[in-house]
C-alpha cells in the first residue's frame, strides 16, 4: 500500500524568508501524480501545486515550488518570500492510477511577522 | 471556479440518531469523495462514487453508508451515529480523466 509520510508536524518561518516543507513518499508504481494541498484556518482544502511523476521538471505556481526527486521518493514544497496568508496546514498527497488519493498527516505552517 | 458545497458546516447530533450529509459540485464531475479528518490522522477516505449509483468504499467505510442518485450530489449517511464518529468530514469531487480533487468546506460533526 502506498504511505505518504511528512516527518515536520509543525514548522515556522519569518514573514518574507523561505521554508521548505518535506515530504516522502513509498509507491511501487511508475506513473502517479502528488500534489500539495493546503488548508488555512477557514478548514476549505485549497490545492496548491501538482506534479506528474513522469515530468522531469519541477513544478511551479508563482511563489510555490516543487523539488521532485523521484528515485528518492521525495517530494519537497518550497514557499518563497512567506506571507501571513501562507499560514495553514499543508497536506502532501499522492495519487496513482486508481481513484484513491493517499495523505500525509499535514504540516502545520506558521508565519511570523 | 470548480464549486463544491456541503449542507452544514456544524452538527450536533446524538448517539444513534441517523445522519445524512450532503455534497453537491457543479461542475459535472464524475467522481466524488467522502473523508474524514482527525488531527493527527491526516485525511482518511471513507467512500468514493465514479458515476451515478456507483460507489466502492474507502480505507474505513465501517459504519457509513453513501447515496448517489444524481451525478451532482453525493450523500454520506451515518446510520447509527456513534461518538466515534465525531470528526470533520470532507466532501471533495473530480473530472474522471484529471488526477485534481476539489474539496468542500467541510462538515464538523460533534456526536454526543
Amino acid at each position: 500500500a502506498q504511505t505518504v509520510t511528512q516527518s515536520q508536524p509543525e514548522m515556522s518561518v519569518q514573514e518574507a524568508e523561505t521554508v521548505t516543507l518535506s515530504c516522502t513518499y513509498d509507491t511501487s508504481e511508475s506513473d502517479y501524480y502528488l500534489f500539495w494541498y493546503k488548508q488555512p484556518p477557514s478548514r476549505q482544502m485549497i490545492l496548491v501545486i501538482r506534479q506528474e511523476a513522469y515530468k522531469q521538471q519541477n513544478a511551479t505556481e508563482n511563489r510555490f515550488s516543487v523539488n521532485f526527486q523521484k528515485a528518492a521518493k521525495s517530494f519537497s514544497l518550497k514557499i518563497s518570500d512567506s506571507q501571513l496568508g501562507d499560514a495553514a496546514m499543508y497536506f502532501c498527497a499522492y495519487k496513482s492510477s486508481n481513484y484513491k488519493l493517499t495523505f500525509g498527516k499535514g504540516t502545520l505552517l506558521t508565519v511570523n511577522p | 471556479d470548480v464549486k463544491v458545497t456541503q449542507s452544514s458546516r456544524y452538527l450536533v447530533k446524538r448517539t444513534g440518531e441517523k445522519v445524512f450529509l450532503e455534497c453537491v459540485q457543479d461542475m459535472d464531475h464524475e467522481n466524488m469523495f467522502w473523508y474524514r479528518q482527525d488531527p493527527g490522522l491526516g485525511l482518511r477516505l471513507i467512500y468514493f462514487s465514479y458515476d451515478v449509483k456507483m460507489k466502492e468504499k474507502g480505507d474505513i467505510p465501517e459504519g457509513y453508508s453513501v447515496s448517489r442518485e444524481k451525478k451532482e450530489r453525493f450523500s454520506l449517511i451515518l446510520e447509527s451515529a456513534s461518538t466515534n464518529q465525531t470528526s470533520m468530514y470532507l466532501c471533495a469531487s473530480s473530472l474522471w480523466h484529471q488526477e485534481t480533487q476539489y474539496f468542500g468546506p467541510g462538515t464538523r460533526l460533534l456526536v454526543l
